[in-house]
């Protein structure tokens, strides 16, 4: 079964450019979720989608960052301009809600972005 | 504010030996919690779960603790092999919640 499958794997850019991250989920999963990881910490959530609902976006950055999940498969994570700061790992991972305990989130590989 | 903690940011094991990574929580509503590993250049691996209605879980060489009234939990490898060398993160969701907390992460080494 193939996992969370995230695109690009690197990106660079100069600041103020636009940049967009894509992610393909596990095949059944309809929850889906944006993280991000700066350097030496753990991953933060940026977005949670529950099918193509966006449930939780208390923390993603809507003057910048802006996120959909069209038909409730694909994802996109765009950020408009990039700033210095934004530099990081940007994580996909979706999981299978089970109505309880038990949920497990499966993660993809990562994009990385760097601004200079 | 750190909701979820682990305070050891490295740990150095020999192999063979046991390695014990802790995990320090603050909000009570915390009930389930996940390990997950991760190596250089990849995504995070689920390792292995436990809800707070048990005080252990294990799968093959890892076991997790959790201490409820502590608000500790503790993943122990045994025994610890060079391929185990990776950072491990701490993850804590709430009562029903699809949200998880994840703590800084310790780097794991296991020297040959």
């Amino acid at each position: 079964e193939a996992g969370v499958v995230q695109s690009p794997r690197y990106k660079i850019i100069e600041k103020k450019q636009p940049v967009a991250f894509w992610c393909n989920p596990i095949s059944g999963h309809n929850t889906l979720y944006w993280y991000r990881q700066n350097l030496g910490q753990g991953p933060e959530l940026l977005i949670r989608y529950e099918n193509e609902e966006a449930v939780d976006d208390s923390q993603l950055p809507k003057d910048r960052f802006s996120a959909e999940r069209l038909k409730g498969v694909d994802s996109t994570l765009k950020i408009q301009p990039a700033e210095l700061g934004d530099s990081a790992v940007y994580l996909c991972a979706s999981s299978f809600p089970t109505g309880g305990r038990g949920n497990t989130i499966y993660f993809g590989e990562g994009s990385w972005l760097t601004v200079v | 504010d750190q909701q979820v903690k682990q305070n050891s940011p490295s740990l150095s094991v020999q192999e063979g030996r046991i390695s014990i990574l802790n995990c320090d929580y603050t909000n009570s509503m915390f009930d389930y919690f996940l390990w997950y590993k991760k190596y250089p250049a990849e995504g995070p691996t689920f390792l292995i779960s436990i809800s707070s209605i048990k005080d252990k879980n294990e799968d093959g060489r890892f076991t997790v603790f959790l201490n409820k009234s502590a608000k500790h939990l503790s993943l122990h490898i045994v025994p610890s092999q060079p391929g185990d060398s990776a950072v491990y993160f701490c993850a804590a969701s709430a009562v029903y919640g699809q949200n998880f907390v994840f703590g800084p992460g310790t780097r794991l080494s296991v020297l040959p």
